[in-house]
């Protein structure tokens, strides 16, 4: 399973943009990007997924390179309640459905 | 989400002690997962089924032990519980798609508290 690398932490404040990057230099061929949230107590909940160039929906933009080596959450004009962690996983049919969770992103939103 | 369901949600018990944690689904799906979390990491993979009939070890495996009982229950037991295995533990459930990459949905989690 392809490893990522993204920030630790980040801070924000509402309204702006966020854009949150993850690097994984080793992805298959095979394997689509996905983006998870999780609330403190809850489980992951999806965001976005996709496999290259740009993918929006209701909540958030995905962009990825040609290489695909990386990849670009986007969520405009958070607010408060996108305070969370948020985590890039990479993976497909080779990898049997299976996610690795790194250690996520925690974003806090201030006001 | 309401569609899986883990019971119980709370628990605490004794080292040595056996425990089972249940999980639920109705959205129909053939594939099911259990994680663990620890405080401030993220989730580990420790069991997944792709059907009633296939069982595969995870990351973590050591220490625990499944069974699917039905296509929408999934069991998770601890035969013999240690402090270690203090941690939130998470259900799943996913589609096949021969298209790619499918999306999980998580239960509310167990967390487990072991003395």
């Amino acid at each position: 399973l392809a490893k990522t690398t993204q920030p630790i932490s980040m801070d924000s404040y509402e309204g702006q943009e966020v854009n949150i990057t993850c690097s994984h230099n080793n992805i298959a061929t095979n394997d689509y990007i996905t983006w998870y949230q999780q609330f403190p107590s809850q489980g992951p909940r999806f965001i976005i997924q996709g496999y290259k160039t740009k993918v929006t929906n209701e909540v958030a933009s995905l962009f990825i390179p040609a290489d695909r080596k990386s990849s670009t959450l986007s969520l405009p004009r958070v607010s408060l309640s996108d305070t969370a962690v948020y985590y890039c996983l990479v993976g497909g049919l080779r990898a049997g459905n299976m996610l690795t969770f790194g250690g996520g992103t925690r974003l806090m939103v201030k006001p | 989400d309401a569609d899986v369901t883990q019971t119980p949600r709370n628990r605490i018990t004794k080292t040595g002690k056996r425990i089972m944690l249940e999980c639920s689904q109705t959205k129909g799906h053939d594939r099911m997962y259990w994680y663990r979390q620890d405080p401030g990491l993220g989730l580990r993979l420790i069991y997944y089924s792709f059907d009633v009939k296939d069982i595969n070890k995870g990351e973590i495996s050591d220490g625990y032990s499944v069974s699917r009982q039905a296509q929408a229950k999934f069991s998770l037991s601890l035969e013999s519980a240690i402090p270690n295995q203090t941690a939130l533990y998470f259900c799943a459930t996913s589609d096949f798609s021969s298209g790619g990459y499918n999306e999980q949905f998580f239960g509310p989690g167990t967390r487990l508290t072991v003395l």
